[in-house]
């Protein structure tokens, strides 16, 4: 079946442009995540969605990042007024559960997308 | 914070066993240990979980100390396919670290 798929692959902007990176996760997976990896790092949480709702927004690095999930499917996160240092590789996953379980969370693997390389000039 | 730590890097002999260790001495009683791998400018891959007992898949096992305060992946003979950034995380721990660089070499 289809995986997790990201759009656009490359995305090259300057300095102060808003972009928006896209990820439909695998059909019928309840939670969705977004990383990123700078160059030689690695990854970095920046939210997850259980359904529409995100209930950690903590790895969010600034209040320029945002990201919303319609329908349980496809998410967007948006970069408003890009810098130079939000260049970095966006990761997209998703799994069929992420819950809590005995006062811990727990969830199912995750299954990656390819990334979407963003370049701030 | 990562509840995690390994070796920045490993190198190894292909056709030999490759043994990636993890600490993860502040882990509780339900989480499980997850080990993913990241091949150069790919997304990250699961390879295998366990919680309490050692497991075995077509990619790898995985060995977890009795008191579950650290583990070890085996890839029981490495190609040099396998050379990649493997992470070991903790199930909630949504912050994977850096990883150990396992270079595999011919």
């Amino acid at each position: 079946g289809a995986g997790v798929s990201q759009s656009p692959s490359n995305k090259v902007t300057e300095k102060g442009k808003d972009v928006e990176l896209r990820c439909d996760p695998i059909s019928g997976h309840t939670a969705l995540y977004w990383y990123r990896q700078s160059l030689g790092q690695g990854l970095e949480f920046l939210i997850y969605f259980q359904g529409n709702s995100a209930p950690d927004k903590s790895g969010l690095p600034s209040d320029r990042f945002s990201a919303e999930r319609t329908g349980g499917s496809v998410s967007t996160l948006t970069i408003q007024r890009t810098q130079q240092e939000d260049s970095a590789v966006y990761l997209c996953a998703s799994s069929s559960y992420y819950g809590t379980s005995g006062g811990g969370r727990t969830y199912n693997e995750q299954f990656f997308g390819p990334g979407t390389r963003l370049t701030v000039l | 914070d990562a509840k995690t730590t390994q070796p920045p890097s490993m190198d190894c002999a292909e056709g030999r066993a490759a043994n990636l260790p993890c600490n993860h001495s502040t882990i509780s009683g339900n989480e499980y240990v997850y080990w993913y791998r990241q091949i150069h400018s790919q997304g990250p891959q699961y390879i295998i979980h366990g919680l309490k007992n050692n497991e075995t898949n077509e990619m790898a096992s995985l060995i977890i100390t009795e008191d579950r305060k650290s583990s070890t992946l085996i890839l029981p003979h490495a190609t040099l396919r396998d050379t990649a950034v493997y992470y070991c995380i903790l199930v909630g721990q949504l912050t994977f670290g850096s990883g150990t660089q396992l270079t595999v070499l011919p």
